[in-house]
């Protein structure tokens, strides 16, 4: 099956650890993007990927970090300086360019932090 | 500032109703728009996107685009208690990114 997956589905931190979220898609999409989800608030855009070992800062940058050595996957790191990351964490993936925009969502993994 | 405005909700219809959504945009250079559907608790799922002005029709989901008063509306025939969720409304100014609404919580009472 083709899908998005991310992993884990609820996470637990302590603070000042770092911790790293994983996504995987093997929708041979090229775009890759990372959000974050407050309660009764939208999609906030944290980074995005157009290719590999290339990204680009979102909305709401500060405090995490990411990598794309692979094109299916698009790890996300919550560092410490992050000061509030207990959040819903989506990852979604597009083919880019054109009208091939759409983006798709994995499941969103759940971090909490202690 | 690109931004997209949504009302909030909830909004209540009764089951076999038309449920109405809007969502209004910011930039005119705005050139693709989406509608997802997000349960509670789960990440959003697409239901359609429109490009061009006028009506898109696919189930019992219609989209409708104008692009001139600067605004995206869904409407959901027959509505289900199935069909209780957050609707969010996306819009696409280039292919890179998206900027999301806070989304629409809709109820439909049986």
């Amino acid at each position: 099956d083709g899908g998005i997956t991310q992993s884990p589905k609820y996470l637990f931190r302590k603070e000042g650890q770092n911790v790293t979220l994983s996504c995987e898609q093997n929708l041979n999409h090229d775009a890759m993007y990372w959000y974050r989800q407050d309660p009764g608030q939208g999609l906030r855009l944290i980074y995005y990927s157009q290719i590999v070992n290339d990204f680009q800062k979102g909305d709401i940058a500060e405090g995490y970090s990411v990598s794309r050595e692979k094109k299916e996957s698009f790890p996300l790191t919550v560092t410490s300086a992050q000061k509030n990351p207990t959040a819903f964490y989506l990852c979604a993936s597009s083919d880019g360019g054109g009208s091939a925009d759409t983006q798709y969502f994995g499941p969103g993994t759940r971090l909490t932090v202690l | 500032q690109k931004e997209v405005e949504q009302n909030s909700g909830p909004l209540s219809v009764p089951e076999g109703a038309i449920a109405s959504l809007n969502c209004t945009y910011s930039d005119r250079g705005s050139q693709s728009f989406f509608w997802y559907r997000q349960y509670s608790g789960k990440s959003p799922e697409l239901i359609m996107f429109i490009y061009s002005n006028g009506d898109k029709e696919d189930g019992r989901f219609t989209a409708q685009l104008n692009k001139a008063s600067q605004y995206v509306s869904l409407l959901i025939r027959d509505s289900q208690p199935s069909d209780s969720a957050t609707y969010l409304c996306a819009v696409s100014y280039n292919t890179d990114k998206l900027i999301f609404g806070t989304g629409t919580r809709l109820q439909v009472f049986p």
